[in-house]
């Protein structure tokens, strides 16, 4: 079935490196792609969104890619820090009507070593 | 800031139980959810509200149902609670307009079903 995964289930890097989670998707209908991020014991917070026809968006210190060829997403969080230690979803919105409907990865932990 | 709480953090029933799991948020959003999360399966849709009295089945609805009477209020409910419902339960809510992708989520539920 279709379904949002995640290459990586942990990511570890050294605190100000750059680090990069990755994302599959199988869904070519889906209208945007999301990263979110879950602190520890928190909900998960809107990062970033990325609408299908575009390739890369910028926001403060992430970047998102989306490489519609392969069907690859990526997150791209520059000068980690202690604080971007989480668990980042990726999740996509599916076309067909439902545009408040978001279908989530099962995420990949992300820990910042000092 | 956008607010959604969730009326418990932790919560412990017995096999049977009926469990009412309560979510509110105070900036007045047309559209609210529940999800599921388990370890390795990310965040599972479990049912969603686009309006007052207006519900949609998600991705795994079997035995749960829902509730909302009020736009602020949106209630998740277990008839008869059985011990694979054990998991975290996340609310979210987010705004008309648009702005679909950007859910806001409360801190979580997590019940146990003894």
């Amino acid at each position: 079935g279709e379904s949002v995964g995640l290459h990586l289930p942990t990511l570890s890097v050294q605190e100000g490196d750059n680090s990069i989670i990755n994302c599959a998707y199988s869904n070519s209908a889906s209208d945007y792609f999301i990263w979110y991020k879950q602190e520890s014991g928190k909900g998960p917070q809107f990062i970033i969104d990325i609408r299908s026809n575009m390739d890369k968006r910028q926001g403060q210190r992430v970047t998102v890619l989306l490489n519609k060829t392969v069907k690859h997403l990526s997150l791209q969080i520059a000068a980690t820090q202690p604080g971007d230690s989480a668990v980042y979803f990726c999740a996509e919105n599916r076309s067909g009507g439902s545009n408040y409907k978001l279908t989530f990865g099962k995420g990949t932990l992300l820990t910042v070593n000092p | 800031d956008v607010k959604v709480t969730q009326s418990s953090r932790y919560l412990v029933k017995r096999t049977g139980e009926k469990v009412f799991l309560e979510c509110v948020q105070d900036m007045d959003h047309e559209n609210m959810f529940w999800y599921r999360q388990d370890p390795g399966l990310g965040l599972r849709l479990i049912y969603f509200s686009y309006d007052v009295k207006m519900k949609e089945k998600g991705d795994i609805p079997e035995g749960y149902s829902v509730s909302r009477e009020k736009k602020e209020r949106f209630s998740l409910i277990l008839e008869s609670a059985s011990t694979n419902q054990t998991s975290m339960y996340l609310c979210a809510s987010s705004p008309p307009g648009g702005r679909y992708n950007e859910q806001f989520f409360g801190p979580g539920t997590r019940l146990t079903v003894l």
